[in-house]
């Protein structure tokens, strides 16, 4: 299956960590994106890295992407109260179909 | 400019009943698609389309779930006979292209008594 895995479930963590969390997958990709999600709304894009791409970054946000052994990972730096929601990770085909994983719920005390 | 709209936000239907939910993508977005998210858990892809022809339907879960979006434009995915099962939040997005980042609805929470 092409559904992304996070990891870890569930991470808790002041403001001002960093927040990691990792995805993993088990076929080829067109590309690997990341979303968020606070409760009860949609999902909001955050980035997008292609396969032929190893990181990328936006804002606070970083990105790595890792063909060879399936994985991904999102990096949080200095996060804040904000930044509590659950995210996503989405391998996508070059048709643009998605399949999400469980995702990680991440919660930032002040 | 106004992003992805869905109606109604919330449903309640008895067992049995028939019930149609819509969705109005972001104009001049090509792509549109249909999620279902259960409690806890992440979005399970149901179909998309591009323009008006539904191009992969794999994921509905039964063949009493039926969508469609025949100007290319709105979408509405319809449920027919629902069961309790069938109690989760529909998630709408949509993209200017296939391939391009999704931009998500606030889904409409579906609830079957």
């Amino acid at each position: 299956s092409q559904q992304g895995e996070e990891d870890p479930q569930a991470l808790s963590i002041q403001e001002g960590e960093n927040a990691t969390m990792n995805c993993s997958y088990k076929t080829s990709i067109n590309n690997l994106q990341w979303y968020r999600q606070n409760s009860g709304r949609g999902l909001v894009h955050l980035i997008l890295i292609r396969s032929n791409e190893r990181e990328k970054h936006s804002g606070r946000l970083r990105v790595t992407l890792d063909t060879s052994k399936k994985s991904s990972s999102l990096l949080i730096t200095a996060s804040r109260a904000a930044d509590t929601a659950s995210y996503f990770c989405a391998p996508g085909d070059s048709w643009g179909k998605l399949q999400f994983g469980a995702g990680t719920q991440v919660v930032v005390t002040p | 400019g106004a992003g992805v709209s869905q109606s109604p936000r919330y449903k309640v239907a008895k067992r049995g009943q028939d019930v149609a939910l819509r969705c109005d993508p972001i104009s001049g977005h090509v792509s549109l698609f249909w999620y279902q998210q259960a409690l806890g858990q992440g979005p399970e892809f149901l179909t998309y389309f591009q323009n008006e022809a539904q191009l992969d339907k794999s994921g509905l879960p039964s063949d009493r779930f039926f969508a469609e979006r025949p100007e290319g434009s709105v979408s509405t995915l319809k449920i027919q006979r629902t069961q309790q099962e069938d109690s989760a939040v529909y998630l709408c997005a949509s993209s200017l292209e296939l391939g391009q980042p999704q931009h998500f609805g606030d889904g409409t929470r579906l609830s079957i008594l």
